[in-house]
């Protein structure tokens, strides 16, 4: 099965409106940690927000929130007032377990999904 | 700027050579991750190195091999280089690989095999 999953090839959304981009997750591991990263077309990996587990509140970082359900297996990044500089493709990724006690410290992450952001 | 650096940003090479790609982990961040980007593979984990040790294998070939020397800049080696082996190598670097640790990447080096 796969760790991440990111259903949506593509998303289009106008400037200045919010997007959510959908993530689910699977795992057996109680304690584990999931990102977003952006890959712009010039192709570096950007982090954006981090959420453990075991936090009590979603993430927020700036124009960036989390919509962590635990329950459902979902970590949905949410962008408020999209901009042009948006665009581009969005990855999540999960590592589980903790680390020292047997976990891991790679990422796995989900195939990605292409946001365009237009005027 | 992550401030993860990778040199060289763009590899062209032909089937049955060997490269070499080099990063340089952000100031003070011990551990370096490498990892490979494919069309039909997505990202994958490849190895991971902390401080000079090797921590963690991933799916990565037996004709890839790397290391991290004492300054901290790691290196990773492709041989006997196969069309397939054309991707997009990142290097990722934090501090001490403790959980809820963010992983920095780097720019990353196009490698193209002809």
């Amino acid at each position: 099965a796969q760790k991440i999953t990111q259903t949506q090839p593509g998303m289009f959304v106008q400037e200045k409106e919010a997007v959510t981009l959908d993530c689910t997750y699977d795992t057996s591991d109680p304690s584990y940690g999931l990102f977003w990263y952006k890959q712009p077309s010039s192709g570096e990996m950007i982090f954006l927000i981090y959420q453990g587990s075991y936090d009590q509140q979603n993430a927020t970082e700036g124009r960036y929130s989390l919509n962590f359900q635990k329950a459902r297996k979902s970590a949905n990044l949410v962008i408020s007032a999209s901009q042009l500089g948006d665009s581009a493709m969005y990855f999540c990724a999960m590592r589980e377990g903790l680390l020292g006690q047997g976990g891991s410290e790679k990422l796995v992450f989900g195939k990605g999904m292409k946001l365009t952001v237009n005027p | 700027d992550s401030g993860v650096t990778q040199t060289p940003k763009h590899l062209i090479t032909a089937t049955g050579q060997r490269v070499t790609l080099r990063c340089s982990p952000r100031s003070g961040d011990l551990s370096v991750y490498w990892y490979q980007q494919s069309l039909d593979q997505g990202l994958q984990f490849l190895i991971q190195y902390y401080n000079g040790e090797e921590r963690a294998k991933g799916n990565i070939l037996e004709r890839f091999s790397a290391q991290q020397f004492p300054d901290l800049h790691s290196e990773l080696n492709l041989s006997s280089l196969e069309l397939g082996d054309s991707a997009l190598y990142f290097c990722a670097s934090s501090v001490a690989g403790t959980s809820g640790e963010t992983q920095y990447f780097g720019p990353g080096t196009r490698l193209l095999v002809l």
